[in-house]
């Protein structure tokens, strides 16, 4: 069974741009959930999406969006990037159910210059 | 509100002895926790969970983690540790506060170096 795929792996953006990150659950996974992992913060919860819908969100600003589509796969988007914003942004997909675990991607490694 | 600590910045074994990885927890709720281990340039990997049942929960590569109740504990073990196992290593709980299935709350980390 395919994993987590997260595209792209690497990217680099000034600021001031924008920025969108897919993601591609695990098959019949219909929660997909994203992560903010820094130095200095550690790993912070962006929101978690289940069948199209936002289920819960962190405290991130709203230049911080994402959806998730009808296939279950994943977009985050980050308008007017800040310095701030370079990071590991992580995506997890699980069934859904609170005992269930997360299976995380491989990343995208957003620096913003 | 939930929260996980995770007291060690950085854990130093040698190969072939015991580890552990210590992680101390504050919910609400139902103490549902969850470890998981990240190598460089790579996503996060799960190792193992608590929900329910026996206090003593085993998981992958050997791992295994003990929930004390009483001390809010739920400490990452191996009997005998590879140097392979050099990571970082994440203590999460289940947010109760985000809604009926919540997120994951995780630790700050710690690095695991395991020394030839």
């Amino acid at each position: 069974k395919a994993g987590v795929t997260q595209t792209p792996r690497y990217l680099i953006k000034t600021r001031g741009q924008q920025v969108t990150l897919s993601c591609s659950p695990i098959s019949g996974h219909r929660s997909v959930s994203w992560y903010q992992q820094t130095p200095g913060q550690g790993l912070q919860f962006l929101f978690e999406y289940f069948s199209e819908t936002q289920r819960n969100k962190g405290n991130f600003p709203g230049r911080f969006s994402g959806r998730q589509f009808s296939n279950s796969r994943s977009e985050m988007n980050v308008s007017t990037l800040e310095l701030g914003d370079s990071a590991l942004y992580l995506c997890a997909s699980s069934q859904g159910t609170s005992g269930g675990e997360l299976f995380f991607g491989e990343g995208s490694r957003l620096t913003v210059l | 509100a939930q929260s996980v600590a995770q007291p060690e910045d950085q854990v130093n074994v040698a190969e072939g002895n015991p580890l552990t990885v210590k992680c101390t927890y504050s919910v609400s709720g139902n103490p549902y926790l969850f470890w998981y281990v990240q190598y460089p340039n790579r996503g996060l990997q799960f190792l193992l969970k608590y929900i329910t049942g026996d206090n003593l929960v085993k998981g992958s590569y050997g791992f295994e983690a003990e929930f004390n109740k009483s001390q809010t504990s739920f400490h990452l073990k191996k009997p005998s540790a590879l140097v392979s196992d050099s990571a970082l290593y994440f203590c999460a709980v289940r947010d109760w506060d985000g809604g009926s299935q919540g997120n994951l709350i995780f630790g700050k980390g710690t690095k695991l170096s395991v020394k030839p």
